[in-house]
């Protein structure tokens, strides 16, 4: 069965600090995956997506996220935090009858 | 550019009552989702449709209902709502697999609460 793992529901950084929020997946098919944010009170935007073509994909924001097959990894990553940059995010990955399954969420506090 | 939208956008019902969350899309997107979000959880699927009057359930259905008439519109119906059912209900919708885009454009939300 296909599946998403965000680990650590909750990642506290300095501002200026590298954001680091990794993502697992487990799925027996090339994967499709994504990142999006959530801001409060508002839904999920995208940030990027991984559909097999570059490994490391670039998205909104100054956020990029490298695909690594070998670790079954996704991991999104920013360089330097911004207090803008406090929201919750989500890992996705898109099942072979195209629905997309969700990780349980990271939710990013950005400290100043 | 209304893109798309939910309403309302917070709702306070009562156990045992229907309740129906709407959902409307402007760019004509065939298929369009319904999930709702809990703290631990994610989102989870509710149901889907690849276009009018075709729908299929998710991994929650339980106790919801759609329809699909037009495709623009994507009503989900609680018909005898219940206190688990409280949450937060999200609507989204993608092109056509053939553009190979993926992506699913969210709306802002129901905020649901069944007392």
């Amino acid at each position: 069965a296909q599946s998403v793992t965000q680990l650590g529901s909750h990642v506290s950084v300095s501002e200026g600090a590298l954001v680091l929020l990794r993502c697992n997946y487990s799925s027996s098919v090339p994967p499709y995956l994504f990142w999006y944010v959530q801001y409060p009170n508002q839904g999920l935007q995208l940030l990027l997506k991984y559909t097999s073509a570059a490994t490391l994909v670039k998205g909104i924001n100054g956020f990029e996220a490298e695909f690594k097959k070998s670790e079954t990894s996704f991991h999104l990553t920013k360089p330097s935090a911004h207090m803008s940059d406090a929201a919750e995010y989500f890992c996705a990955l898109m099942d072979s009858s195209y629905k997309l399954i969700f990780g349980s969420g990271t939710r990013l506090l950005v400290r100043p | 550019d209304a893109g798309i939208t939910q309403s309302p956008r917070y709702k306070i019902t009562e156990t045992g009552r229907q309740v129906t969350l709407m959902c409307h899309q402007t760019w004509s997107h065939s298929y369009m989702f319904w999930y709702r979000q809990d703290l631990g959880h994610g989102l989870r699927l509710i149901y889907y449709s690849a276009a009018a009057d075709i729908t299929d359930k998710g991994e929650v259905p339980d106790g919801y209902v759609v329809s699909r008439s037009k495709t623009e519109n994507f009503p989900l119906t609680l018909e005898s709502a219940t206190r688990s059912q409280t949450s937060v209900y999200f609507c989204a919708s993608s092109a056509d697999r053939g553009l190979f885009s993926y992506e699913q454009y969210f709306g802002p939300g129901t905020r649901l609460t069944v007392t």
